[in-house]
């Protein structure tokens, strides 16, 4: 067990709905990460938060976004959900400072029908 | 763009065989290598990782050989076991410490 938790672990929505996913870091870890894990593929890399700001953002557009809190959990927002959304999304903390290392939750799988 | 090419998508092996799964970068910029475990319904683990001033780095059954030349690299899994089953990804990271995966490998081992 990683200690990064995420939740819900599965969800169906329907195109154009909006959807918001959580995610609790690892103790003592200041940064988080969102990955997106379509069938198949490796992760994409989706955006990183450090001290509750924006620290990096993939090729995603602007209908994904996020939110880190004072605790350094987060939050992924997708509006206007399309089908190609479906995928596994992966939460990752790390210590920003303290090496390479970075510890994935278990994922929220999203279906967009 | 695809940054990091895996290969091969997809590897049986026997019991007690070696499993090779091998990668290619091309940002020169990188200097983290890590190669990650996935189990079906769990997220990525970091299994072994190299930085490029060394060309090799083992730890128990898996080795990574590093070749900065050729901006390749490799996962050999010895002996391997049914309980290595797994998808394998390779990543590559820079500075800013965020890795870029491969596509991934599903190694299937027989008993």
């Amino acid at each position: 067990e990683t200690g990064v938790t995420q939740s819900p672990t599965h969800l169906i929505k329907t195109r154009g709905q909006q959807v918001t996913l959580r995610c609790s870091s690892q103790s003592g870890h200041n940064t988080v990460s969102w990955y997106q894990q379509a069938l198949g593929q490796g992760p994409q890399f989706i955006f990183q938060y450090y001290r509750e700001e924006e620290n990096g953002r993939g090729n995603f557009p602007p209908r994904f976004s996020g939110l880190q809190f004072p605790n350094y959990s987060s939050e992924l927002n997708v509006n206007a959900l399309e089908l190609d959304d479906s995928a596994l999304y992966l939460c990752a903390s790390s210590l920003k400072g303290a090496g390479n290392t970075i510890y994935f939750g278990e994922g929220s799988w999203l279906t967009v029908v | 763009q695809q940054q990091v090419k895996q290969s091969p998508q997809s590897l049986i092996v026997q019991k007690g065989g070696i499993s090779i799964i091998n990668c290619a970068y091309e940002n020169t910029a990188f200097d983290y290598f890590p190669w990650y475990q996935q189990f079906p319904g769990k997220g990525p683990a970091l299994l072994i990782a190299i930085r490029p001033d060394v060309s090799e780095k083992k730890e128990g059954r898996f080795t990574i050989s590093f070749n900065k030349s050729a901006k390749q690299f490799s996962l050999h899994i010895m002996d391997s076991q049914p309980g290595d089953s797994a998808t394998y990804f390779c990543a590559a990271s820079d500075r800013s410490y965020i890795p870029t995966f491969g596509r991934g490998t599903s190694l299937i081992v027989h008993p």
